[in-house]
């Protein structure tokens, strides 16, 4: 049972380019969330979502952007890399509705925006 | 809105000391779930526990306890004898029963036992 699976682990990005960090549960959550973790800020919410076809902002969103196409999938895409979107990335499921347990977690995306 | 502080940024105790971590929340809602996470250096997130806002029993495990004091908005979490492995930062979480909203964080507590 593989759990949150995030894409890559660790990348370097130039100030100006794009690109999608992937996101995939195999628990078969409605619920699915990323996060951004930077020193002596905790985890900030940037975007999630209650279901297929459905995502919301959250907290941090701009500069992101979001789709939730399947249950499985979250991607989250970075439109034109900053060096403030240097941080470490979370994607979270949880099952969603009325059943409230605990958020499961992907080992994270370590990146830098040079 | 809901809302986590911990206002405690970092800790160091000697190892074998008891140490307590504060977490305060605000929710407007009457049900709602508090959540501890550890994130080791390594980096994971930890679960630990979650507690529904009905439930006001202590719950202890092992060397670790939590105490739930809704009078106080309080969620704290003690270590009892800490270990040089117990080092990491600790997550305090909150998540409101209405709407669909995912956990809100607090901003973490560091803590480092030392040997």
């Amino acid at each position: 049972n593989a759990g949150v699976t995030q894409t890559p682990k660790f990348q370097v990005l130039k100030t100006g380019q794009s690109m999608t960090l992937q996101c995939a549960q195999d628990m078969n959550h409605e619920y699915m969330s990323w996060y951004r973790q930077d020193p002596g800020m905790g985890l900030r919410l940037i975007h999630y979502s209650v279901g297929a076809g459905i995502t919301d902002q959250g907290e941090v969103p701009n500069g992101y952007n979001v789709s939730r196409s399947t249950t499985e999938d979250f991607p989250l895409r970075l439109l034109s890399a900053a060096p403030s979107q240097t941080s470490v990335y979370f994607c979270a499921s949880r099952p969603g509705g009325s059943i409230h347990t605990e958020a499961f977690f992907g080992q994270g995306t370590r990146l830098t925006v040079v | 809105a809901q809302k986590v502080t911990q206002a405690q940024t970092e800790i160091s105790v000697v190892e074998k000391e008891d140490v307590t971590l504060d977490c305060v929340y605000e929710t407007r809602d009457t049900t709602y779930y508090l959540f501890w996470y550890k994130q080791p250096p390594s980096g994971e997130l930890v679960f630990l526990i979650r507690r529904n806002s009905f439930d006001e029993q202590n719950e202890i495990s092992g060397r670790y306890s939590w105490n739930f004091q809704k009078s106080t908005s309080s969620f704290n979490f003690t270590i009892t004898a800490s270990q040089v492995v117990d080092s990491a930062v600790y997550f305090c979480a909150l998540s409101e029963n209405s709407g669909n909203t995912p956990l809100v964080f607090g901003k973490g507590t560091r803590l480092s036992v030392i040997a």
